[in-house]
């Protein structure tokens, strides 16, 4: 089966510009999450889709940062205006679903996005 | 608040020698943990989950609860076992998973 899918890989921007990350789920996964993973540290969750419902987006930056999830599978992350803090690696994952505790998360490849 | 600590950054070992990735966890609940791997050029993945008490790619992970870890230790290291390895904790009251820092591991020839 075809992995997540995140574009663009890379992506360099000067502060106060905007910026967008698309991902693209595993078919079928009903519950996606965007991380932010800061250099020398783990990945941090942002915000989690049940569908297209937000689950979890208690530590989403809602001032300068916001994510969508129109029909329930891509996914599009924006960031206006960007701060030099928001350089880091933003990784997307799904799953099949949030419930139980056997449920795995399957990882894009991230986006890895500087800012200048 | 839960949290995930993994006091290492940088853990080197050689071939053939016995290795152990340390976690340590503060979580109020009853606790979900697992390993990721990350390799050279790959994504993020899952490597094991304590509930399944399964052995991957020779790896093993006992829940200690009353020490609160969840250290990954395999007896003998191979060199394609050089990868960033996490530690994660799953709230169930949050729904979410907690990352470790992680821990950088070598495997020298």
């Amino acid at each position: 089966e075809a992995g997540v899918a995140q574009s663009p890989r890379y992506k360099i921007i000067e502060k106060r510009q905007s910026v967008a990350f698309w991902c693209n789920p595993i078919s079928g996964h009903a519950t996606l999450y965007w991380y932010q993973q800061i250099l020398g540290q783990g990945p941090k969750l942002l915000i989690q889709f049940q569908n297209n419902g937000v689950v979890d987006d208690s530590q989403l930056p809602k001032d300068r940062f916001s994510a969508e999830r129109l029909k329930g599978v891509d996914s599009t992350l924006k960031i206006q205006p960007a701060k030099l803090e928001d350089s880091a690696v933003y990784l997307c994952a799904s799953s099949l679903s949030f419930r139980g505790n056997l449920y795995e998360q399957y990882f894009g490849p991230g986006t890895r996005l500087t800012v200048t | 608040a839960q949290r995930v600590t993994q006091p290492e950054k940088l853990l080197s070992v050689f071939k053939g020698a016995p290795v152990e990735l340390k976690c340590n966890y503060s979580y109020s609940g009853s606790p979900e943990l697992f390993w990721y791997v990350q390799y050279s050029r790959q994504r993020l993945q899952l490597l094991l989950r304590h509930i399944s008490r399964e052995s991957i790619k020779g790896f093993t992970a006992d829940l200690n609860k009353g020490e609160t870890s969840f250290h990954l230790k395999k007896p003998f290291a191979q060199e394609e076992d050089s990868a960033m390895y996490y530690c994660a904790l799953f709230s169930g009251s949050a729904r979410q998973l907690t990352f470790g820092s992680g821990t950088q591991l070598t495997v020298l020839p």
